[in-house]
């Protein structure tokens, strides 16, 4: 069974272009979670999705972010015209439940120039 | 979220035992007590988790005070792979809290 799986492990984008950062529960896994991580900082919870549905996105900036995990396919997590403060590395992990331990993946590093 | 307390950082010697400790002394009755650990480069990963009685598996042990206000991780014998920040987290056993909230954690080091 493989882990959670993110890709790009590395993103690299321009101020204003858009960021889309992708991630595949584990099998059987149908709760998502995304966190970002600042440089030399903790994690910092930003949204949980089911299936086709946000449950909670009390740590997703107001403006230029949404996630979605669609019935087939990845959770995607978006970031429109990206900023330097976006500059992060962004973490996503599933479980199977919701008091289920959380598997994290690799994480995707997005720097923007 | 019940709010933990750990210290900033600690170190230890290879092959020696670690104990990392927590205080959470507005724990409720259904919060269940999770560590996860960091390594360098790398997401999360889950260590232990206990509600009252100590716990043990293959990667570490948990003591849990009577009053459930604070718990210990040990790290029986501890390697050069075990360098990683370390998260006490709680997590509501009920309602499943639906995420985990994540504080700054103690950043371990070990020594050759």
């Amino acid at each position: 069974n493989a882990g959670v799986m993110q890709n790009p492990r590395h993103l690299v984008r321009r101020r204003g272009q858009e960021a889309r950062l992708r991630c595949s529960p584990m099998k059987g896994h149908s709760h998502v979670y995304w966190y970002r991580q600042l440089p030399e900082e903790g994690l910092k919870f930003m949204v949980y999705l089911q299936k086709e549905n946000i449950i909670d996105e009390s740590g997703m900036p107001k403006e230029r972010f949404s996630a979605e995990f669609p019935k087939e396919g990845p959770s995607i997590l978006r970031i429109q015209q990206v900023v330097r403060g976006d500059s992060a590395a962004y973490f996503c992990a599933s479980s199977p439940g919701i008091t289920e331990k959380l598997f994290f993946g690799s994480g995707t590093q997005l720097s923007v120039l | 979220d019940a709010k933990t307390t750990q210290p900033n950082s600690m170190e230890s010697n290879e092959e020696e035992p670690v104990h990392l400790p927590c205080n959470h002394s507005t724990i409720s009755g259904t919060d269940y007590i999770h560590w996860y650990r960091q390594l360098p480069s790398q997401g999360p990963e889950y260590v232990i988790h206990g509600l009252t009685s100590n716990v043990n598996n293959r990667m570490a042990s948990l003591a849990i005070a009577e009053d459930r206000k604070s718990s210990t991780l040990i790290l029986h014998r501890a390697t050069l792979r075990d360098a990683a920040v370390y998260y006490c987290i709680l997590r509501d056993g009920v309602q499943g809290a639906q995420k985990l909230v994540f504080g700054q954690g103690t950043r371990l080091t070990i020594n050759p």
